[in-house]
């Protein structure tokens, strides 16, 4: 079958740095993304790896290596704002055409 | 550019009803993709529409149902509503181009069955 494993919670301190890891087992594998969602709101696009290696978008970095079927967010200089659900996506192509598979969410808090 | 929406918002149903949803996506999107999701569960894959054609559908009854239209607006269908049914009913939609990598989501339609 096709699963992703990510923490059910993270809790870090503002203005530190925090890395939510995820660990995937899918076929067909296209590429790994990250969303953002707060409470009552719709989740957010925050990045996309499709090749082994670090990408980096302002505070967030998001890094994929396929050969361990492993990924993970990089939050730098946490502000309260960041309080909020994290989910990586993994993006898949088979027989039956693409799908995107959600983990079940990591719960960031973030405390002063 | 106007974003995603969905309609309606907010939804009750009794057990054994059925109901429509519906979603408009961004314009110019021509993928939709619709997620089931409730508390703990993360969002779960229901279907994904390209060109009013479904790519892909996940491990759902067949009592969940959606299409698409030509002008990419889509629509999902729960019959028989079961008491599990209750959740936010999340609606996306992608540039095919991106090979809808990057999806843009709707506020949702929250679905409660009584």
């Amino acid at each position: 079958g096709q699963s992703l494993e990510q923490p059910s919670e993270v809790t870090a301190v503002e203005g530190a740095i925090v890395q939510i890891n995820c660990t995937y087992q899918t076929s067909g594998f296209y590429g790994l993304s990250w969303y953002q969602q707060h409470d009552g709101g719709a989740p957010t696009f925050l990045s996309y790896n499709a090749l082994d290696g670090l990408e980096e978008t302002g505070r967030f970095s998001s890094f994929l290596s396929r050969s361990d079927s492993y990924g993970y967010l990089l939050l730098q200089e946490l502000q309260m704002k960041d309080s909020a659900s994290y989910f990586c996506a993994v993006r898949t192509s088979n027989t039956g055409g693409f799908k995107t598979i959600f983990g079940a969410g990591t719960r960031l808090f973030v405390k002063a | 550019k106007a974003g995603v929406t969905q309609t309606p918002r907010y939804l009750i149903k009794t057990r054994g009803q059925q109901v429509t949803l519906s979603c408009s996506p961004i314009s110019g999107h021509r993928s939709v993709s619709w997620y089931q999701q409730t508390p703990g569960q993360g969002l779960q894959f229901l279907f994904e529409y390209f060109s009013e054609t479904q790519r892909n559908k996940g491990n759902f009854p067949g009592r969940f149902s959606g299409r698409q239209f030509s002008n990419s607006r889509s629509e999902m269908n729960v019959s028989t509503l079961e008491l599990g049914d209750s959740a936010l009913y999340l609606c996306a939609s992608s540039l095919p181009e991106q090979g809808a990598v990057e999806q843009y989501f709707g506020p949702g339609t929250r679905l409660t069955v009584t």
